[in-house]
């Protein structure tokens, strides 16, 4: 089945730099990547996403990059504020099984901490 | 807010005791989807529906876990004989495929704590 993996596992930036958030995966099937925003106690937002026949997304001061060819993604964030502070999840998903399944296999997660 | 609703958001239980979650996904959307998530950790795939029909499930979802969505709407997931090792939050999600859409927008969560 997919893995992905995601780094790093904490990131501390001042308030108004950027910040990047890496994730691999290992199934080359694998055709869309969400990005998700957990805050505390409460379930993952969807902050962006991106299929596979597209190289870069952007919205506002977020995007995402996508290399099919090294299987790996980014999240990118700029000029951030304390308000991008919480949890990041990337996250992977293939039309698979029998059933036509999309169900999301996520990476750990990255601890994202804007310094005012 | 996404429009996902999950209810209880907490629940404190007793090892060995039954408890069950429900989850109203957003209006219309088709599929629905149940995660488990562990602190630190992300969210792990359970089961889905399309639908009323229950059409996969996780080796992670051991036989003391039953889920169904009856007339394609909201759905419950029950865990019989609670262990420790069940405490986590509950996450459910949902999707809507016509049109070739792919976004999963999950609920708040139902956090267990069995003890």
């Amino acid at each position: 089945g997919e893995n992905v993996e995601q780094h790093p596992s904490t990131l501390s930036v001042q308030e108004g730099d950027s910040a990047v958030i890496k994730c691999t995966y290992s199934d080359s099937a694998s055709n869309y990547f969400p990005w998700y925003k957990q805050e505390l106690g409460k379930g993952p937002q969807l902050i962006i996403d991106i299929r596979s026949n597209v190289g870069e997304k952007k919205d506002q001061r977020i995007a995402v990059t996508l290399n099919k060819t090294a299987k790996h993604f980014s999240l990118h964030i700029t000029e951030t504020q304390p308000e991008d502070s919480a949890v990041y999840f990337c996250a992977a998903s293939t039309r698979g099984g029998d059933t036509g399944r999309r169900a999301l296999t996520f990476g750990s997660g990255t601890r994202l901490q804007v310094q005012p | 807010d996404t429009g996902v609703s999950q209810n209880p958001r907490h629940k404190i239980t007793k090892r060995g005791q039954n408890v069950t979650f429900r989850c109203d996904p957003i209006s219309e959307h088709n599929r629905l989807y149940w995660y488990r998530q562990t602190l630190g950790q992300g969210p792990e795939f359970l089961t889905y529906f399309q639908n009323e029909a229950q059409l996969e499930k996780s080796r992670l979802l051991s036989d003391r876990f039953s889920a169904e969505r009856p007339k394609g709407s909201f759905s419950t997931l029950e865990i019989q004989r609670t262990e420790q090792g069940d405490s986590a939050m509950y996450l459910c999600a949902s999707s809507l495929t016509r049109g070739g859409s792919y976004e999963q927008y999950f609920g708040p969560g139902t956090r267990l704590t069995v003890t």
